[in-house]
């Protein structure tokens, strides 16, 4: 069945460091690709998303490519905040269909 | 505006006992999903309402679950003889039209239950 897999946390950044969080997914036909952030005591909230292959989404600083070769949609930002600590979340809407499909989750903490 | 709302935000319950739980969507948002975030499992998808209608219900995880929505709006999940493997944040969303990346889905701040 259709899955989003996304590296394991928590991942742990001093303040303007480089962030790369990595998404892989397995879907049939051509999914949209998301990434959502729940910050600390918040509901989710989309960040950025892309729905076909080489599109880039873009976002607070936050960019994901979606990269139909290596079923991949990492998110990168070049110099994260101490608010951009929260929990990430990489998500696929398969063609057609309705429900969100998620990754586990990844927690973020930058330190200053 | 108003966004996705739900009550209550946390619930403690004794094992066997029935519980419901409540989702307000946004405003003239057609389509409602509800979703449940637990530690072992992630985020996992429970059921889709189209209006009134539920024409996905392949997420919920057994018969104790059930879900209406009424009016086209206000939608309450029910969990029957509740389980400790229920406890979880149940979280509900909505968008004005379903389907792919078109309709984004905005969440509610979810509900805490707790099974003693």
């Amino acid at each position: 069945g259709d899955s989003v897999t996304q590296m394991e946390g928590p991942v742990t950044l001093s303040e303007e460091a480089f962030l790369t969080i990595n998404c892989t997914y397995t879907a049939t036909g051509y999914p949209s690709l998301f990434w959502y952030v729940q910050y600390p005591g918040e509901g989710l909230q989309l960040l950025l998303k892309a729905t076909k292959a080489d599109d880039k989404g873009s976002n607070k600083g936050f960019e994901a490519t979606y990269r139909k070769e290596t079923t991949s949609f990492h998110l990168e930002k070049g110099s994260v905040q101490v608010s951009d600590s929260a929990v990430y979340f990489c998500a696929l809407s398969t063609s057609g269909g309705t429900a969100l499909i998620f990754g586990k989750g990844t927690t973020l903490s930058v330190s200053s | 505006g108003a966004g996705v709302s739900q009550s209550p935000s946390n619930k403690v319950t004794e094992k066997g006992k029935d519980v419901e739980l409540r989702c307000d969507p946004i405003s003239g948002h057609t389509a409602l999903y509800w979703y449940r975030q637990s530690l072992g499992q992630g985020l996992e998808f429970l059921i889709y309402f189209q209006g009134n209608s539920a024409p996905d219900k392949s997420g919920l995880p057994s018969d104790r679950f059930s879900a209406e929505r009424t009016g086209g709006s206000v939608s309450t999940l029910t969990i029957q003889r509740t389980q400790q493997e229920d406890s979880a944040v149940y979280l509900c969303a909505s968008s004005t039209l379903a389907g792919g990346s078109s309709y984004e889905q905005y969440f509610g701040p979810g509900t805490r239950l707790t099974v003693t």
